[in-house]
């Protein structure tokens, strides 16, 4: 089992709708949360931290976390075609000072 | 944030010869570390870069592949030896601000292409 699994995608919205991103891990004592952004070419952007259950907004992105389930999530509301691009879910397990990467979901918003 | 420069941001190489990647950091950080990402793959750690020490590998990376120093706490180095085509890919170096949260920040990668 991989540490930190995401579906690959492509995952291809309507712009305006709401773009739902799913990641799962596995070291169920893992405290830190994260969602990265990457362009075609470029390096990794990060959108959002969470550490605790429930909700956290910024803007148009909603990282939802439930540990219980070990389960991570990013909804991307309002869709905009400069979303498209891969998101990468990463995650601090509770041992090390790394932090592991999934593989990524491509993301496609078609107008 | 940091604001993390790195140099080259693209090369082409021949087969058997090394190219050394620099690492610059506006501020100092409490943690520095070099991926590796092949295209179409997510990325991969190669090592943690300690500062005053030897690195800490990842596994199926080795000190004579891929020798990294970090003399200070805002600047680091990863060698590329002896490469190969297999090498061509895109790495990148991360930090960890010194006294802040987990949160990693990228630099903008070098691109290596080896011929």
């Amino acid at each position: 089992q991989k540490e930190v699994e995401q579906n690959s995608g492509p995952l291809s919205v309507p712009e305006g709708a709401i773009a739902s991103l799913n990641c799962t891990y596995s070291d169920r004592g893992s405290q830190s949360f994260f969602w990265y952004r990457q362009y075609s070419g470029k390096s990794p952007e990060l959108i959002m931290s969470i550490y605790s259950n429930g909700d956290k907004e910024d803007g148009r992105f909603t990282a939802q976390l439930n540990k219980a389930s070990q389960y991570v999530s990013l909804l991307i509301r309002d869709s905009q075609p400069s979303d498209s691009a891969t998101y990468l879910c990463a995650v601090k397990g509770s041992s090390a000072s790394k932090i592991i990467f999934g593989s990524g979901t491509r993301l496609s918003i078609r107008p | 944030s940091a604001v993390i420069s790195q140099k080259p941001s693209r090369d082409i190489c021949q087969r058997g010869t090394s190219l050394t990647i620099q690492c610059q950091v506006d501020s100092q950080v409490t943690m520095m570390f070099w991926y590796r990402q092949q295209p179409g793959q997510s990325l991969t750690l190669i090592a943690t870069a300690n500062q005053g020490s030897e690195a800490t590998y990842e596994s199926g990376f080795v000190i004579d592949k891929f020798p990294i120093s970090r003399p200070n706490l805002t600047f680091s180095t990863l060698t590329v030896s002896n490469m190969s085509p297999e090498d061509s890919s895109i790495y990148l170096c991360s930090v960890s601000k010194q006294g802040g949260t987990d949160t990693q920040y990228f630099g903008p990668g070098t691109r290596l292409t080896v011929l």
